[in-house]
């Protein structure tokens, strides 16, 4: 049982526009969120993350916007760089647990 | 400031074998967890430590175990490895348990 969901094992960009990445959830106890970005041979890196107490949270050129009751995040980039070309993976954490539950990743390609 | 540590980064291991990965964390961070991650798979949730205590197990055979020592760091060991058990093996540390983890490179093991 997947509890988080990505959908789009792939998604291509040009240069400068913006990458919007999707993320469902089933979960209705998950209450923190979290967006990582995986380049080969190497461990995921952090990007940002979001509480379930907001629905928006920005950092440069990423935002992370949830929607509580669709169960759906998902994360922005603008303006998109061919250097952000990567997996991405979102991922959820439930109060009084302490693992996070990833999605399968979406890889993303910027092109110049 | 050095990131969270993996060794080895690759291990080539028998059907049967043991092996122990080591971990060192983010100087200050308390918490380690452990994940594997298979090709085309996000990360799956193995084992978390904070202040040296077991705080999570994921759904993976009492053949896997962890320990986090004094210093916070860690070892994952994995007892009559399986084929099966070929994954990248990622260590992230946190300064809580329910902060944004930050991750290793992760160490590559092959069963043959």
């Amino acid at each position: 049982d997947q509890q988080v969901k990505q959908n789009s094992p792939s998604l291509s960009v040009q240069e400068g526009r913006i990458s919007i990445l999707n993320c469902d959830y089933t979960n209705s106890m998950f209450d923190y969120f979290l967006w990582y970005k995986k380049y080969p041979a190497e461990g995921p890196t952090f990007l940002i993350s979001i509480s379930s107490i907001k629905d928006k949270n920005e950092d440069g050129r990423f935002t992370v916007f949830l929607n509580k009751s669709a169960k759906h995040l998902s994360l922005h980039i603008v303006p998109s760089q061919p250097g952000d070309s990567a997996v991405y993976f979102c991922a959820a954490s439930g109060a009084g647990t302490y693992k996070y539950i990833f999605g399968t990743g979406t890889r993303l390609k910027v092109l110049a | 400031d050095a990131g969270v540590t993996q060794s080895p980064t690759h291990l080539i291991k028998t059907r049967g074998q043991h092996v122990t990965l080591r971990c060192s964390p983010i100087s200050g961070h308390k918490s380690v967890s452990w994940y594997q991650q298979v090709l085309g798979q996000g990360p799956q949730f193995i084992f978390q430590y904070y202040e040296k205590e077991e705080r999570g197990r994921g759904n993976f055979p009492d053949r896997f175990s962890a320990r986090q020592f004094p210093n916070y760091s860690s070892e994952l060991n994995v007892n009559a490895l399986l084929l099966g058990d070929s994954a990248l093996y990622l260590c992230a540390s946190s300064f809580y348990d329910r902060t944004e983890a930050f991750f290793g490179q992760g160490t590559r093991l092959t069963v043959v």
